[in-house]
């Protein structure tokens, strides 16, 4: 079981995409990894985003998307729009630390 | 209409007792497993426990081992986290979270504030 590590920080303009990175994630259940990722703006609750490394729930915009290869996932956020600076948290089912430390997204 | 309400937080100092609630709503209580997660100011998440549907099976994070207890009562759709021995470390919003299977929190809580200082 590894922790998981995410950059503090990443970037980019309005329209443009920015892609998140989780390393650490480790193969369980079969083979199948359970990654999540979660936004959290200031003083608010973390929101669910991803799940089961490419699911979206309901109501969250196609703009985000999430994958993974090896022992990294990676969440994308693409059309950047100013709503999306946020803190974004990976998650993963067997880590030996369930959230990675965040990345603090910041629009442009 | 899913709804997580946390109360019961507030100012102790160490060593004091804090017994933190989450009134559910808007869906199925029992079908689902809990959890407690807390962020220290300016900090990431940490995940803290987590109670099966049933209440007979709970995980903690080491360091509330022996310290805290999850529980949960069906009957009235409410889950809880009793805090003993608080620490300044214990510092923390402590949020209520939906679990939909393999550690994914779909539904959060507004987060209930724990200070623990002298």
């Amino acid at each position: 079981q590894s922790a998981l590590t995410q950059p503090p920080s990443a970037s980019g303009s309005p329209g443009q995409s920015v892609t998140i990175s989780c390393t650490g994630i480790s193969s369980d259940i079969g083979n199948y990894k359970y990654v999540s990722w979660y936004q959290q703006h200031p003083g608010k609750a973390p929101k669910l985003m991803i799940y089961e490394v490419t699911k979206r729930p309901s109501g969250v915009p196609d703009r985000f998307s999430g994958s993974e290869s090896g022992n990294t996932a990676s969440l994308t956020v693409s059309g950047l729009q100013a709503e999306d600076e946020a803190d974004y948290y990976c998650a993963a089912f067997g880590a030996s630390q369930l959230f990675g430390g965040g990345t603090k997204l910041t629009v442009l | 209409e899913v709804q997580l309400v946390e109360s019961g937080g507030g100012l102790v100092q160490p060593g004091g007792s804090l017994r933190l609630s989450c009134a559910a709503s808007g869906f199925p209580f029992t079908n689902y497993w809990m959890n407690w997660v807390r962020q220290a100011p300016g900090k990431g998440l940490e995940w803290v426990a987590n109670i099966n549907i049933d209440g007979n099976e709970k995980n903690l994070v080491d360091s509330v081992k022996g310290r805290f207890t999850i529980s949960r009562d069906n009957a009235k759709n409410s889950l809880f986290l009793q805090m003993n021995g608080l620490r300044v470390e214990d510092t923390a919003v402590y949020y209520c979270a939906r679990n939909i299977g393999f550690e994914t929190f779909d539904f959060w809580g507004q987060g209930t504030l724990v200070t623990v200082s002298s």
